[in-house]
Protein backbone atom coordinates (compact mmCIF):
# COMPACT_ATOMS: atom_id res chain seq x y z
CA UNK A 1 0.00 0.00 0.00
CA UNK A 2 1.04 3.47 -0.62
CA UNK A 3 3.47 5.10 1.77
CA UNK A 4 3.87 8.74 2.78
CA UNK A 5 6.60 9.94 5.17
CA UNK A 6 7.18 13.29 6.33
CA UNK A 7 10.79 13.97 7.19
CA UNK A 8 9.95 14.31 11.13
CA UNK A 9 7.41 15.11 13.64
CA UNK A 10 8.55 18.45 14.63
CA UNK A 11 11.28 21.00 13.36
CA UNK A 12 12.62 24.25 15.00
CA UNK A 13 14.07 26.99 12.86
CA UNK A 14 14.82 30.99 13.87
CA UNK A 15 12.52 33.41 12.31
CA UNK A 16 14.10 35.16 9.09
CA UNK A 17 15.46 31.51 8.16
CA UNK A 18 14.18 28.63 5.49
CA UNK A 19 12.42 25.99 6.58
CA UNK A 20 12.35 22.62 4.77
CA UNK A 21 9.58 20.09 4.78
CA UNK A 22 10.74 16.86 3.21
CA UNK A 23 7.72 14.54 2.04
CA UNK A 24 8.82 10.83 0.57
CA UNK A 25 6.69 8.13 -0.92
CA UNK A 26 7.09 4.70 -1.59
CA UNK A 27 5.08 2.15 -4.24
CA UNK A 28 3.48 4.18 -7.06
CA UNK A 29 3.87 7.73 -8.26
CA UNK A 30 1.07 9.88 -7.73
CA UNK A 31 0.06 12.45 -10.83
CA UNK A 32 -0.72 15.27 -8.08
CA UNK A 33 0.96 15.97 -4.67
CA UNK A 34 -0.62 18.60 -2.25
CA UNK A 35 0.80 20.61 0.56
CA UNK A 36 -1.52 21.81 3.55
CA UNK A 37 -1.24 23.64 6.31
CA UNK A 38 -3.22 22.93 9.77
CA UNK A 39 -3.76 25.16 12.95
CA UNK A 40 -4.54 23.36 16.35
CA UNK A 41 -8.54 22.62 16.50
CA UNK A 42 -8.80 23.77 12.85
CA UNK A 43 -9.36 21.87 9.27
CA UNK A 44 -6.38 21.66 7.21
CA UNK A 45 -5.91 25.08 4.43
CA UNK A 46 -4.66 23.99 1.17
CA UNK A 47 -1.32 25.80 -0.25
CA UNK A 48 -0.29 24.01 -3.48
CA UNK A 49 -0.43 21.17 -5.46
CA UNK A 50 1.85 20.35 -7.95
CA UNK A 51 1.89 17.64 -10.80
CA UNK A 52 3.98 15.04 -11.49
CA UNK A 53 5.30 17.29 -15.14
CA UNK A 54 6.05 20.21 -12.66
CA UNK A 55 9.68 20.58 -10.96
CA UNK A 56 8.46 23.63 -8.81
CA UNK A 57 6.08 25.49 -7.70
CA UNK A 58 5.69 29.20 -6.23
CA UNK A 59 3.51 30.74 -4.42
CA UNK A 60 5.03 34.29 -2.58
CA UNK A 61 6.85 32.80 0.41
CA UNK A 62 6.16 29.10 -0.72
CA UNK A 63 8.56 26.81 -3.06
CA UNK A 64 6.99 22.96 -3.57
CA UNK A 65 9.22 20.73 -5.79
CA UNK A 66 8.77 17.59 -6.90
CA UNK A 67 10.97 14.58 -7.58
CA UNK A 68 9.38 11.47 -9.50
CA UNK A 69 12.96 10.02 -9.72
CA UNK A 70 13.49 10.45 -5.97
CA UNK A 71 9.70 10.14 -5.22
CA UNK A 72 10.04 13.08 -2.84
CA UNK A 73 8.33 16.54 -2.61
CA UNK A 74 9.80 19.45 -0.64
CA UNK A 75 8.36 22.18 0.77
CA UNK A 76 10.21 25.63 1.50
CA UNK A 77 9.10 28.65 3.80
CA UNK A 78 11.69 31.29 2.94
CA UNK A 79 11.86 33.91 5.68
CA UNK A 80 9.96 32.41 7.80
CA UNK A 81 8.16 34.03 10.90
CA UNK A 82 6.64 33.14 13.88
CA UNK A 83 2.90 32.91 12.40
CA UNK A 84 4.14 30.29 9.80
CA UNK A 85 4.47 27.99 13.10
CA UNK A 86 1.61 24.82 12.48
CA UNK A 87 2.04 21.74 10.98
CA UNK A 88 2.32 21.31 7.82
CA UNK A 89 0.67 18.32 5.51
CA UNK A 90 1.34 16.53 2.10
CA UNK A 91 -0.82 14.77 0.84
CA UNK A 92 -1.09 12.33 -2.42
CA UNK A 93 -4.03 11.52 -4.62
CA UNK A 94 -4.51 8.03 -5.51
CA UNK A 95 -7.04 6.59 -8.16
CA UNK A 96 -9.45 3.44 -7.36
CA UNK A 97 -10.57 1.37 -9.85
CA UNK A 98 -14.66 2.46 -10.54
CA UNK A 99 -14.47 4.63 -7.44
CA UNK A 100 -12.38 7.67 -8.64
CA UNK A 101 -9.91 9.48 -6.41
CA UNK A 102 -8.62 9.99 -3.33
CA UNK A 103 -6.13 12.21 -1.33
CA UNK A 104 -4.16 9.85 1.32
CA UNK A 105 -2.27 12.46 4.22
CA UNK A 106 1.26 11.98 5.50
CA UNK A 107 1.12 12.26 9.23
CA UNK A 108 2.45 15.84 9.45
CA UNK A 109 5.20 17.96 10.55
CA UNK A 110 4.89 20.50 13.45
CA UNK A 111 7.17 23.59 12.65
CA UNK A 112 7.90 25.76 15.10
CA UNK A 113 9.47 29.61 14.32
CA UNK A 114 11.20 31.32 17.20
CA UNK A 115 11.34 34.81 17.17
CA UNK B 1 -18.68 32.19 -0.57
CA UNK B 2 -15.50 29.81 -0.41
CA UNK B 3 -16.13 28.82 3.10
CA UNK B 4 -17.10 24.70 4.12
CA UNK B 5 -19.57 25.40 7.06
CA UNK B 6 -19.93 22.88 9.65
CA UNK B 7 -21.69 22.42 12.47
CA UNK B 8 -22.25 21.77 15.49
CA UNK B 9 -18.11 22.72 16.36
CA UNK B 10 -18.68 20.69 19.41
CA UNK B 11 -20.38 17.66 20.47
CA UNK B 12 -21.03 15.37 23.56
CA UNK B 13 -22.88 12.52 22.90
CA UNK B 14 -24.05 9.20 24.64
CA UNK B 15 -22.87 5.44 23.55
CA UNK B 16 -26.90 5.20 23.46
CA UNK B 17 -27.74 8.80 21.54
CA UNK B 18 -28.60 9.00 17.62
CA UNK B 19 -27.03 12.75 16.56
CA UNK B 20 -26.01 13.93 13.33
CA UNK B 21 -23.09 16.28 11.76
CA UNK B 22 -23.98 18.82 9.37
CA UNK B 23 -21.66 20.48 6.62
CA UNK B 24 -22.70 22.80 4.09
CA UNK B 25 -20.78 24.75 0.75
CA UNK B 26 -21.82 26.80 -1.87
CA UNK B 27 -18.74 27.10 -4.15
CA UNK B 28 -20.54 24.99 -6.64
CA UNK B 29 -17.87 21.83 -5.55
CA UNK B 30 -19.25 18.63 -7.04
CA UNK B 31 -17.34 16.44 -4.39
CA UNK B 32 -17.59 16.12 -1.12
CA UNK B 33 -15.48 14.40 1.69
CA UNK B 34 -16.10 13.13 5.54
CA UNK B 35 -12.47 13.03 7.28
CA UNK B 36 -12.22 11.84 10.91
CA UNK B 37 -8.88 12.95 12.79
CA UNK B 38 -7.65 11.81 16.22
CA UNK B 39 -4.91 14.00 18.29
CA UNK B 40 -1.37 14.20 16.40
CA UNK B 41 -2.55 12.27 13.46
CA UNK B 42 -3.10 13.15 9.94
CA UNK B 43 -6.80 13.02 8.86
CA UNK B 44 -8.33 9.89 7.75
CA UNK B 45 -10.28 9.31 4.64
CA UNK B 46 -14.12 8.30 5.58
CA UNK B 47 -16.46 8.59 3.08
CA UNK B 48 -16.41 10.73 -0.40
CA UNK B 49 -19.36 11.72 -2.06
CA UNK B 50 -19.19 12.50 -6.50
CA UNK B 51 -22.09 14.21 -7.79
CA UNK B 52 -24.10 13.74 -4.83
CA UNK B 53 -24.04 9.39 -5.35
CA UNK B 54 -20.98 7.84 -2.96
CA UNK B 55 -18.23 6.86 -4.53
CA UNK B 56 -16.04 5.56 -1.85
CA UNK B 57 -16.53 4.22 2.06
CA UNK B 58 -13.38 3.54 3.70
CA UNK B 59 -14.54 0.07 5.52
CA UNK B 60 -16.50 2.55 8.11
CA UNK B 61 -18.79 0.53 10.36
CA UNK B 62 -22.03 0.82 9.66
CA UNK B 63 -22.43 3.25 13.13
CA UNK B 64 -21.27 6.30 11.07
CA UNK B 65 -24.12 6.84 7.85
CA UNK B 66 -23.35 9.68 5.78
CA UNK B 67 -26.06 11.17 3.03
CA UNK B 68 -25.72 13.82 0.86
CA UNK B 69 -29.22 15.44 0.27
CA UNK B 70 -28.26 18.05 -2.64
CA UNK B 71 -24.75 18.98 -3.98
CA UNK B 72 -24.78 21.49 -0.89
CA UNK B 73 -25.18 20.01 2.08
CA UNK B 74 -23.47 16.57 3.68
CA UNK B 75 -24.56 14.95 6.55
CA UNK B 76 -22.63 12.15 8.82
CA UNK B 77 -25.57 10.38 10.86
CA UNK B 78 -24.21 8.87 14.28
CA UNK B 79 -25.99 6.12 16.23
CA UNK B 80 -24.32 3.77 18.69
CA UNK B 81 -20.76 5.41 19.06
CA UNK B 82 -18.12 4.34 20.87
CA UNK B 83 -15.62 6.27 22.86
CA UNK B 84 -12.84 5.63 20.58
CA UNK B 85 -15.12 7.20 17.80
CA UNK B 86 -14.28 10.44 19.60
CA UNK B 87 -11.84 12.88 17.47
CA UNK B 88 -12.02 15.76 15.25
CA UNK B 89 -14.85 15.07 12.28
CA UNK B 90 -13.48 17.15 9.61
CA UNK B 91 -15.98 17.69 5.70
CA UNK B 92 -14.05 19.08 2.64
CA UNK B 93 -14.88 20.08 -1.24
CA UNK B 94 -13.51 20.25 -3.82
CA UNK B 95 -14.47 20.82 -7.55
CA UNK B 96 -13.85 17.14 -8.68
CA UNK B 97 -13.08 13.68 -6.73
CA UNK B 98 -9.74 13.11 -6.59
CA UNK B 99 -6.30 14.84 -6.21
CA UNK B 100 -6.37 17.60 -9.12
CA UNK B 101 -8.46 20.20 -7.33
CA UNK B 102 -7.23 21.57 -3.90
CA UNK B 103 -9.35 20.70 -1.14
CA UNK B 104 -11.22 23.29 0.93
CA UNK B 105 -11.83 21.73 4.59
CA UNK B 106 -14.47 22.81 7.09
CA UNK B 107 -13.15 23.44 10.94
CA UNK B 108 -14.32 20.45 12.05
CA UNK B 109 -16.86 19.10 15.08
CA UNK B 110 -14.95 18.46 18.11
CA UNK B 111 -16.80 14.86 18.89
CA UNK B 112 -16.69 13.26 22.34
CA UNK B 113 -18.45 10.20 23.06
CA UNK B 114 -18.86 9.35 26.59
Amino acid sequence: SQKIEQNSEALNIQEGKTATLTCNYTNYSPAYLQWYRQDPGRGPVFLLLIRENEKEKRKERLKVTFDTTLKQSLFHITASQPADSATYLCALGRMIYNQGGKLIFGQGTELSVKP
Amino acid sequence: DTEVTQTPKHLVMGMTNKKSLKCEQHMGHRAMYWYKQKAKKPPELMFVYSYEKLSINESVPSRFSPECPNSSLLNLHLHALQPEDSALYLCASSQGQGAYYGYTFGSGTRLTVV
